[in-house]
């Protein structure tokens, strides 16, 4: 069946510092990949996404680009915030699957000052 | 449009009693996604309605558990009877059902079961 697997965390990172949350998939078909980001005591927001392969998808200086060769959707962020704390989760929808999403288990980011 | 609406926001109930938590999706999404979160085992997918009709329940822990869409507008999900092991968050999602399109979540329900 359709997974993802994502680096585990906690991730601690000095601010301005450069991200990388590794993300792989296993998949059929042609999946879509999404990022979501979930604040403390929040629910999940999209934060970016990508529908086929090569796909680019960027929002708010992150970005991850949809690798079928490798099934990777690594999220990187050439200078991270303090604001940038937060649970960060990698998921796929399947084709023709109704939109239903599998994510990853999460990475925490933790950026300090 | 206000979002995806939970409620209760946090529920504390005792061991074997009945748990109800609601959730109102966006007005024209018709795909509903009830979800659970734990440290253990992350963000699971209980079950998801398309156009008010379950598709795949395959989540569900086990028989205590249901889940109904009586209309496009609301959705419950029930717990009956509760254990402790029940304590997590439970999230409600909605979307348009396209394969590349956005989830909404809600703010989820906390649940505590003692």
């Amino acid at each position: 069946g359709n997974s993802v697997t994502q680096m585990e965390g906690p991730v601690t990172l000095s601010e301005e510092a450069f991200l990388t949350i590794n993300c792989t998939y296993t998949a059929t078909g042609y999946p879509s990949l999404f990022w979501y980001v979930q604040y403390p005591g929040e629910g999940l927001q999209l934060l970016l996404k990508a529908t086929k392969a090569d796909d680019k998808g960027s929002n708010k200086g992150f970005e991850a680009t949809y690798r079928k060769e490798t099934t990777s959707f690594h999220l990187e962020k050439g200078s991270v915030q303090v604001s940038d704390s937060a649970v960060y989760f990698c998921a796929l929808s399947g084709w023709n699957q109704g939109g239903k999403l599998i994510f990853g288990q999460g990475t925490e980011l933790s950026v300090k000052p | 449009d206000a979002g995806v609406i939970q409620s209760p926001r946090h529920e504390v109930t005792e061991m074997g009693q009945e748990v109800t938590l609601r959730c109102k999706p966006i007005s024209g999404h018709n795909s509903l996604f009830w979800y659970r979160q734990t440290m253990m085992r992350g963000l699971e997918l209980l079950i998801y309605f398309n156009n008010n009709v379950p598709i795949d329940d395959s989540g569900m822990p086990e028989d205590r558990f249901s889940a109904k869409m009586p209309n496009a507008s609301f959705s419950t999900l029930k717990i009956q009877p509760s254990e402790p092991r029940d304590s997590a968050v439970y999230f409600c999602a909605s979307s348009t059902g396209g394969g590349d399109t956005e989830a909404f979540f809600g703010q989820g329900t906390r649940l505590t079961v003692v």
